[in-house]
């Protein structure tokens, strides 16, 4: 299995514009999970699937995020419009049976927003 | 939004030496896993532990989880540069599908 596949790896954007990300999990997960990761607050859930339902979403910063799983291979992560302070790394990652056995993570993509 | 402090934040050592890094919550936790980030890449899975007072050992690494389950710790014996990374602690709670990480440490290994 080729892992957890994010693109794009790295996203410069100007404020105001739309940023999707996109994840593909690892065959047979059931868990997908969305992070977001900064030097300040370290790793912070933003949003997770079960079967693509989206089960929690508390920790989606505002409206301006948005996140889908329209089939078991594929989720994105869309911000709109964009802010500075939405600069970070990304990360999904998934699982088989929740967290409590360890997720495998992506590579990232690192976000700057100018 | 449950509290994982890490200690030390950071730390750098030499080769060959002996290092434990801690990680400390209020909360209890039905398991709780470490993980190795590498600049540029994610977390990658080391070790899960889910018994309290269990020890897991994997080749020069040693995790303990606390009795009460709410602390973990991690010790690397003869440390080698190829152990420099970040360091994180998670933990996952009864029933809960998602996991909370704790702060880091960020191990330097000076040849």
């Amino acid at each position: 299995d080729a892992g957890v596949i994010q693109s794009p790896r790295h996203e410069v954007t100007e404020m105001g514009q739309e940023v999707t990300l996109r994840c593909k999990p690892i065959s047979g997960h059931d868990y997908l999970f969305w992070y977001r990761q900064t030097m300040m607050r370290g790793l912070e859930l933003l949003i997770y699937f079960n079967n693509n339902v989206p089960i929690d979403d508390s920790g989606m910063p505002e409206d301006r995020f948005s996140a889908k799983m329209p089939n078991a291979s594929f989720s994105t992560l869309k911000i709109q419009p964009s802010e500075p302070r939405d600069s970070a790394v990304y990360f999904c990652a998934s699982s088989f049976l929740g967290g409590g056995w360890g997720y495998t993570f992506g590579s990232g993509t690192r976000l700057t927003v100018v | 939004t449950q509290l994982l402090e890490q200690s030390p934040q950071f730390l750098s050592i030499q080769e060959g030496e002996n290092l434990t890094v801690y990680c400390n919550s209020s909360s209890v936790f039905s398991s709780l896993q470490w993980y190795r980030q590498e600049p540029g890449e994610g977390p990658v899975l080391l070790v899960t532990v889910v018994t309290g007072g269990e020890v897991k050992k994997l080749k020069r690494l040693t995790f303990q989880f606390g009795d009460a389950r709410k602390d973990s710790s991690l010790h690397i014996t003869a440390a080698q540069t190829g152990d420099t990374g970040l360091y994180l602690c998670a933990g996952g709670e009864t029933g809960a599908n998602n996991l909370f990480f704790g702060t880091g440490t960020r191990l330097t290994v000076i040849p």
